[in-house]
């Protein structure tokens, strides 16, 4: 099974500032097969990023994604107020499809 | 726009199965360019992919939960179903019904999810 490690556990920004988030799976996975969510307190996660780098439809382009291998990032340019949350890397490249443990994006 | 809705019973005891049914309105079941899945998410944690199933009726399950899952397909009602036999405690979770698109595109649109709770 592919453990997807997720960093950090909390990250305490403003508004305004730029987040970084990271994804590093246990073992190389094909970036094509490397997806981001976002989940907000009593809400279904919303899909951010597929293939490590597509936006997903109607999400702003201050959403980012990079990465190859063993090590994937989830950049926001500017943190917006509606950006603080949970996010979630999973990946279909190796059966079973797992998910990260998450990030939770937290207003300092 | 696409829609999902989870039915079920919010309440399954131990050792019985959980039996969940989601409703797709707004887009075809039947779509060769989509996957119907399930996923859940224990409470206060992260999320387990249980399994999706194609139109052609072929799934995939999560290997931990294979014995115990099956996930179906009814067409002309535009809806596919979640069957997990033998539950406990730790089956307890909000389970969420998604499309995904071709394999690998992640889910874009998600039921609103429905709390199942095992407990006597």
């Amino acid at each position: 099974e592919i453990v997807l490690t997720q960093s950090p556990g909390t990250l305490s920004l403003s508004p305004g500032e730029r987040a970084t988030l990271s994804c590093r799976p246990s073992q190389s996975i094909s970036r094509s097969f490397l997806v981001w969510y976002q989940q907000k307190p009593g809400q279904a996660p919303r899909l951010l990023i597929y293939g490590a780098s597509s936006r997903a439809t109607g999400i702003p382009d201050r959403f980012s994604g990079s990465g190859s291998g063993t090590d994937f990032t989830l950049t926001i340019s500017r943190l917006e107020p509606e950006d603080f949350a949970v996010y979630y890397c999973q990946q279909y490249d190796t059966s079973p499809i797992t998910f990260g443990q998450g990030t939770r994006l937290e207003i300092k | 726009q696409v829609q999902l809705q989870e039915s079920g019973p919010g309440l399954v005891k131990p050792s019985q199965t959980l039996s969940l049914t989601c409703t797709v309105s707004g887009g075809s079941i039947s779509s060769r360019d989509h996957y119907w899945s399930w996923i859940r998410q224990l409470p206060g944690k992260g999320l387990e992919y249980i399994g999706y199933i194609y139109f052609s009726g072929r799934t995939l399950y999560n290997p931990s939960l294979r014995s115990r899952v099956i996930i179906s397909l009814d067409t002309p009602k535009s809806q596919f179903s979640l069957k997990l036999s033998s539950v406990s405690a730790a089956d307890t979770a909000v389970y969420y019904c998604a499309r995904e698109g071709s394999y690998g595109r992640g889910a874009d649109f998600w039921g609103q999810g429905t709390l199942v709770t095992v407990s006597s």
